[in-house]
C-alpha cells in the first residue's frame, strides 16, 4: 500500500518570503505521478503543480516548484515571494495508474499562514 | 473549464437519516472519486468508480454505499446517518488515462445530529 506524509501539520511565512513544505512517500511503484493541491479557505480544491516519477527534471509553475528524490522518495513544494492569497491548506498526493482507473492517495495537509 | 459541482454545500441531517450526495461532473471522465475530509487525517478515500455502474471500495467504506448509473454522475449514499460520519465530504473526478490530475468538487459539510 502506498502511504504519503506530511509532518509539519501547519507553517506560518511572512509575505514575499520563501517557504517549503516537505512530503514524503512510500512505494514499491517506479511508475507514478506526485502532485500539490491547494485547499483555500473557500474550499475548492485546485492542482497547484505535478510530477511525473521518471521525469528527473524537478517541475516549476510561476513562484511554485518541487524538489523531488526519487532514490528519498521525497516531493517537497517550495514557494517563492509568497502571496496573501497562498494561504489555504496543502495536500501532497500520490496517483498510480492500475489499469481501468487512477488511484490518489493523500498525505494529511499542511495549513499554511502567509503573514501581511 | 473542468466542473465537478456537488449538490450541496452544507447539511444537517438527522441521525438515522438516509444521506444522498450527489456529485455532476461535465469533462466525461471515466474515473470517480468520494472522499472524506477529517483535521488531521487529510482525505480518505470512501467508494470510487471507473465506469458506469461499476464500483469499488475504497479505504473506509463502512456505513456508505454508492451509485453510478450514468457516466457524469456518482452518488454517495449514507444508508443510516450516524454522528461520526459528520465530516467534509469532496467528491473527485480524472480520466481513465495515465497523465492526468483529479478535478474536485466543492464539498459537502454533512453535519449529523
Amino acid at each position: 500500500a502506498q502511504t504519503v506524509t506530511q509532518s509539519q501539520p501547519e507553517m506560518s511565512v511572512q509575505e514575499a518570503e520563501t517557504v517549503t513544505l516537505s512530503c514524503t512517500y512510500d512505494t514499491s511503484e517506479s511508475n507514478y505521478y506526485l502532485f500539490w493541491y491547494k485547499q483555500p479557505p473557500s474550499r475548492q480544491m485546485i492542482l497547484v503543480i505535478r510530477q511525473e516519477a521518471y521525469k528527473q527534471q524537478n517541475a516549476t509553475e510561476n513562484r511554485f516548484s518541487v524538489n523531488f528524490q526519487k532514490a528519498a522518495k521525497s516531493f517537497s513544494l517550495k514557494i517563492s515571494d509568497s502571496q496573501l492569497g497562498d494561504t489555504a491548506m496543502y495536500f501532497c498526493a500520490f496517483m498510480k495508474h492500475d489499469g481501468n482507473f487512477n488511484k490518489f492517495y493523500f498525505g494529511s495537509g499542511t495549513k499554511l499562514n502567509v503573514k501581511p | 473549464d473542468v466542473k465537478v459541482t456537488q449538490s450541496s454545500r452544507y447539511l444537517v441531517k438527522r441521525t438515522g437519516e438516509k444521506v444522498f450526495l450527489e456529485c455532476v461532473q461535465d469533462m466525461d471522465h471515466e474515473n470517480m472519486f468520494w472522499y472524506r475530509q477529517d483535521p488531521g487525517l487529510g482525505l480518505r478515500l470512501i467508494y470510487f468508480s471507473y465506469d458506469v455502474k461499476m464500483k469499488e471500495k475504497g479505504d473506509i467504506p463502512e456505513g456508505y454505499s454508492v451509485s453510478r448509473e450514468k457516466k457524469e454522475r456518482f452518488s454517495l449514499i449514507l444508508e443510516s446517518a450516524s454522528t461520526n460520519q459528520t465530516s467534509m465530504y469532496l467528491c473527485a473526478s480524472t480520466s481513465g488515462g495515465r497523465n492526468t490530475e483529479a478535478f474536485f468538487g466543492q464539498g459537502t459539510r454533512l453535519t449529523v445530529v
